[in-house]
């Protein structure tokens, strides 16, 4: 089976404009999760759908972060506007049930904002 | 607060030189602690899941063991194809992972 795909793998991008991440989770995950890794930190959760609905969003850093799950299928990550400390890696995860059985990661986003 | 806190944070062996990575955590209502490993430039792939203490799983040469505290990541006669990043994660009440740092793992030949 086809993994889950992000793209684009890179972008750099100036402070104050918009960027968009794209994630397509493994066929059938109904839950889809978005982390980041800033420089030098832990993996942090952002948010969770299951489904197109967010089932938790705790993590997300504030209101210029905005997830969108249309149908339940990919998901939208939108930075704007886009902010030096926003650089990192964002990484996407599905996962079938609830995750226990493991979460399939993607390759990530790089992000950076200069 | 939740936490996860691995080491050491590097760890260069020998092939064929056993070890151990530890995993400290402090997650209220845990529901199964994770161990990833992670190639650079690629997402967290995942290992293992653990869900009570004494609970041990194998695939190859590792072998991850779980107590109330605690998880060891065993690697037993490594070969320089285990060098990665070694992920440890809790999850809690909900879904969502808490992971540490990682510990960076080189086998030489």
């Amino acid at each position: 089976e086809a993994g889950v795909t992000q793209f684009p793998s890179h972008s750099v991008i100036e402070k104050g404009q918009t960027v968009t991440l794209r994630c397509d989770p493994i066929s059938g995950h109904d839950n889809l999760y978005w982390y980041r890794r800033v420089m030098g930190k832990e993996i942090k959760f952002l948010l969770h759908f299951v489904k197109e609905s967010k089932q938790d969003e705790s993590g997300m850093p504030n209101n210029r972060f905005l997830a969108e799950r249309t149908g339940g299928t990919y998901s939208t990550l939108k930075v704007q506007p886009a902010e030096l400390e926003d650089s990192g890696v964002y990484f996407c995860a599905s996962s079938q049930s609830t995750g226990h059985y493991g979460y399939t990661f993607g390759s990530g986003t790089r992000l950076t904002v200069v | 607060e939740d936490q996860v806190t691995q080491s050491p944070e590097a760890l260069r062996l020998q092939e064929g030189e056993s070890s151990s990575l530890n995993c400290s955590y402090t997650v209220s209502g845990l529901r199964g602690l994770f161990w990833y490993r992670q190639d650079p430039g690629k997402g967290p792939e995942f290992l293992f899941t653990l869900y009570s203490a004494g609970e041990e799983k194998e695939k190859e040469r590792l072998k991850a063991t779980l107590t109330k505290k605690e998880s060891f990541l065993h690697i037993t006669a490594p070969k320089p194809e285990d060098s990665a990043t070694y992920l440890c994660a809790g999850s809690g009440g909900y879904n969502k992972l808490i992971f540490g740092a990682g510990t960076r793992l080189a086998v030489h030949p």
